[in-house]
């Protein structure tokens, strides 16, 4: 069964410290994709980042970085030099080639103090 | 290119009425899925959508809720005979052929 566990609920950080968001994923199929999204107090989840289990290697867009690692099953995101805008619920999730369907995990709220 | 809106943004409904939400993708995108989420959860699927075909529902998904698309654009998501436990916000998302989801601002549902 595929499932998707983000260990940290509430994470607290100062203004421009670095903060890493755990990912732990479980699923049978060698072919899959991992995602990560932002939902900000507004409320809509905003797209981050979708790999597929084929390309293993880190990627990085501005302050944001990901981790993806197949032997431990993580998929690890990580905000450089946090920003008080960057405070929101991060969910990492998880879709199988077979299906299009996210299996979403509980989610990560990251709160950002000037 | 404007994305992916629903409507309406908030319903109150009474328990035992039925409600229809619906969704407007974005215009290109042949993929629409329906989520909904709960207070402190991550959102969980409920069905999607390829162009006018159900492709899959999920087995949680009680008998009273249906959805369509008839035209394999907008959306539309019924619930009958509401029940509390129906209370969550209602996402719609849609994607390009099995790419990136990109998500609505939801419709957040109240049950009396």
């Amino acid at each position: 069964a595929q499932k998707v566990t983000q260990a940290q609920t509430e994470i607290s950080v100062v203004e421009k410290e670095d903060v890493t968001l755990d990912c732990v994923y479980e699923t049978r199929d060698t072919t899959y994709y991992l995602f990560w999204y932002k939902q900000p107090p507004s409320g809509e989840l905003v797209f981050l980042i979708r790999r597929n289990s084929f390309d293993e290697q880190n990627e990085i867009s501005g302050r944001y970085s990901w981790n993806f690692q197949k032997s431990t099953s993580s998929f690890n995101f990580t905000i450089t030099a946090s920003q008080v805008v960057d405070s929101a619920v991060y969910f990492c999730a998880l879709s199988e080639a077979r299906t299009d369907k996210l299996i979403f995990g509980t989610g990560t709220r990251l709160q950002v103090f000037p | 290119d404007t994305g992916v809106s629903q409507d309406p943004r908030h319903k109150i409904t009474k328990r035992g009425q039925n409600v229809t939400f619906r969704c407007d993708p974005i215009s290109e995108h042949n993929r629409l899925y329906w989520y909904r989420q709960t207070l402190g959860q991550g959102p969980e699927f409920l069905t999607y959508f390829q162009n006018e075909a159900q492709l899959e529902k999920s087995r949680l998904l009680s008998d009273r809720f249906s959805a369509e698309r008839p035209k394999g654009s907008f959306s539309t998501l019924e619930i009958q005979r509401t029940e509390q436990g129906d209370s969550a916000m209602y996402l719609c998302a849609s994607s390009f052929s099995g790419y990136e989801q990109y998500f609505g601002p939801g419709t957040r549902l109240t049950v009396t």
